[in-house]
C-alpha cells in the first residue's frame, strides 16, 4: 500500500505555543487529506478535510482558528495547534487518498502533550 | 454514513479464525464496507473493502449477507499479532464524493496464546 509519514511522531510542548504537525504522502499525489484526533480508550474522531490548493472543510464542533490545517501541495499537509492548552493533549493522525485509489492510507500518528 | 453496530470486544485462541461480525443495516445500494484495524500507538491499516461479494486478500476475508446488512471479517489464522481495534466502516466510493472515513467504537480483539 501507498506510505504516508507523519511527523514528529510525538512531541512536547509548553501551553500557549504553538505545534505544528506534518503529513506527507511519500509515494502518492493526495488531493486529499484528512485530519483526525483520538484521546486514550476513544475511537478516532474526524477534525477536517483538506483538499489541496483549497481551504480545509472542518467538522462540527472544530474550531478552524485553533487547528489551522495547509495543504499546499499535493505531498503535503500541515495541522497546527495554536495556542496549545492541557486539553489539546491527543495523539493525532492523518490519512491521505489520491483520487485513484479506492482507500486512504493513514500516518503513525502524532502523539502531542501539552505542560 | 450509514452507522455499523459491532462488539466491543472478542477474544480468540491464537492459531483459531477470528470472525468479527458488524451490523450495517442501513447501507445504501453505493456505500462500500471497509475494514481497518489499529494496533495500540499506531496509525489505523486498511485490512479488506467489498461491495456485495465476498472478498478475500493476504490478510483476512470479507463475508457480506446477501442483503449487504452485516458483513463478517475472518482472520483466518489469527497471531498475538493481530489483537487490535477492529474498525468496520461504511463509505460511500470516490466517484459519490461520500468519501469520509467516520470510525465508530470498533471491536477489540483479544489474541490469546
Amino acid at each position: 500500500g501507498a506510505v504516508v509519514s507523519q511527523h514528529p511522531s510525538w512531541v512536547i510542548c509548553k501551553s500557549g505555543t504553538s505545534v505544528k504537525i506534518e503529513c506527507r504522502s511519500l509515494d502518492f499525489q493526495a488531493t486529499t487529506m484528512f485530519w483526525y484526533r483520538q484521546f486514550p480508550k476513544q475511537s478516532l474522531m474526524l477534525m477536517a478535510t483538506s483538499n489541496e490548493g483549497s481551504k480545509a472543510t472542518y467538522e462540527q464542533g472544530v474550531e478552524k482558528d485553533k487547528f489551522l490545517i495547509n495543504h499546499a501541495s499535493l505531498t503535503l499537509s500541515t495541522l497546527t495547534v495554536t495556542s496549545a492548552h492541557p486539553e489539546d493533549s491527543s495523539f493525532y493522525i492523518c490519512s491521505a487518498r489520491d483520487r485513484g485509489f479506492t482507500e486512504a492510507f493513514f500516518g503513525q500518528g502524532t502523539r502531542l502533550t501539552v505542560v | 454514513d450509514a452507522k455499523t453496530t459491532q462488539p466491543p470486544s472478542m477474544d480468540c485462541a491464537e492459531g483459531r479464525a477470528a470472525n468479527l461480525p458488524c451490523n450495517h443495516s442501513t447501507i445504501s445500494g453505493n456505500e462500500y464496507v471497509y475494514w481497518y484495524r489499529q494496533i495500540h500507538s499506531q496509525g489505523p491499516q486498511y485490512i479488506i473493502h467489498g461491495l456485495k461479494n465476498n472478498e478475500t486478500n493476504e490478510m483476512a476475508s470479507l463475508i457480506i449477507t446477501e442483503d449487504r446488512k452485516s458483513s463478517t471479517l475472518i482472520l483466518p489464522h489469527a497471531t498475538l499479532r493481530d489483537t487490535a481495534v477492529y474498525y468496520c466502516i461504511v463509505r460511500g466510493s470516490r466517484n459519490t464524493g461520500g468519501f469520509k472515513t467516520i470510525f465508530g467504537a470498533g471491536t477489540r480483539l483479544f489474541v490469546k496464546a
